[in-house]
């Protein structure tokens, strides 16, 4: 159980184009979702709590404009970089919170995006 | 705001060897989770441990909370152990994990 999906696992895409990036929790409900970056041999950084059915919450330094979050549903999340540039190249992952299991916290696989 | 210190950043063991990864942190916690991140980016969850010890096969952890820190212990080591292991804590219910910079392990056979 606590298993979350996301698609796709890898994108390229040329600058100034947009990218959606889908999270899904598939065997719970997750009222809230976060979206982390991670760059080459450092850790986890947040980007974004989503919270179903509200905006959601940025954190310091991370532009709203560009990483567009939204969570429509208590299943999926998503993350659309827009006018992406090649410093956006990342690994992007996704998590949610199972409620019924104390709040821990389950990771998607990542989206490892390219702008060329 | 809460910091995570993990130690050592790296470790290099031959297989079979046993490892004690450290994780402090600097303020009281209500969650603390140790994953594994595979070669391929994925985060396993290997324990959810505020506080106590749990085990799980060859990995067992214990959480001290009241002196702030956790230990991962790693008994008769794998190559497929090898891979980045994090630390992360969360100060209160509704709030936001917080990693540390996590622990590099490479296991040669």
């Amino acid at each position: 159980g606590a298993v979350v999906s996301q698609h796709p696992s890898w994108v390229i895409c040329k600058s100034g184009t947009s990218v959606k990036i889908e999270c899904r929790s598939l065997d719970f409900q997750a009222t809230t979702m976060f979206w982390y970056r991670q760059f080459p041999k450092q850790s986890l950084m947040l980007m974004a709590t989503s919270n179903e059915g509200s905006k959601a919450t940025y954190e310091q330094g991370v532009e709203k404009d560009k990483f567009l979050i939204n969570h429509a549903s208590l299943t999926l999340s998503t993350l659309t970089v827009t006018s992406a540039h090649p410093e956006d190249s990342s690994f992007y992952i996704c998590s949610a919170r199972d409620p019924d299991r104390g709040h821990e916290q389950f990771f998607g696989p990542g989206t490892r995006l390219t702008v060329l | 705001g809460i910091q995570v210190e993990q130690s050592p950043p790296d470790l290099i063991l031959q297989e079979g060897a046993n490892s004690t990864l450290r994780c402090n942190f600097s303020d009281s916690v209500n969650n603390l989770q140790w994953f594994h991140q595979n070669p391929w980016g994925q985060l396993i969850n290997l324990f959810y441990i505020p506080s106590g010890t749990k085990q799980n096969g060859r990995l067992s952890a214990t959480t001290v909370a009241t002196e702030r820190y956790s230990l991962l212990y790693i008994s008769s080591s794998q190559t497929t152990d090898s891979g980045v292991y994090f630390c992360a804590v969360r100060y209160n219910q509704g709030g936001k994990l917080i990693f540390g910079q996590g622990t590099e392990l490479s296991v040669k056979p």
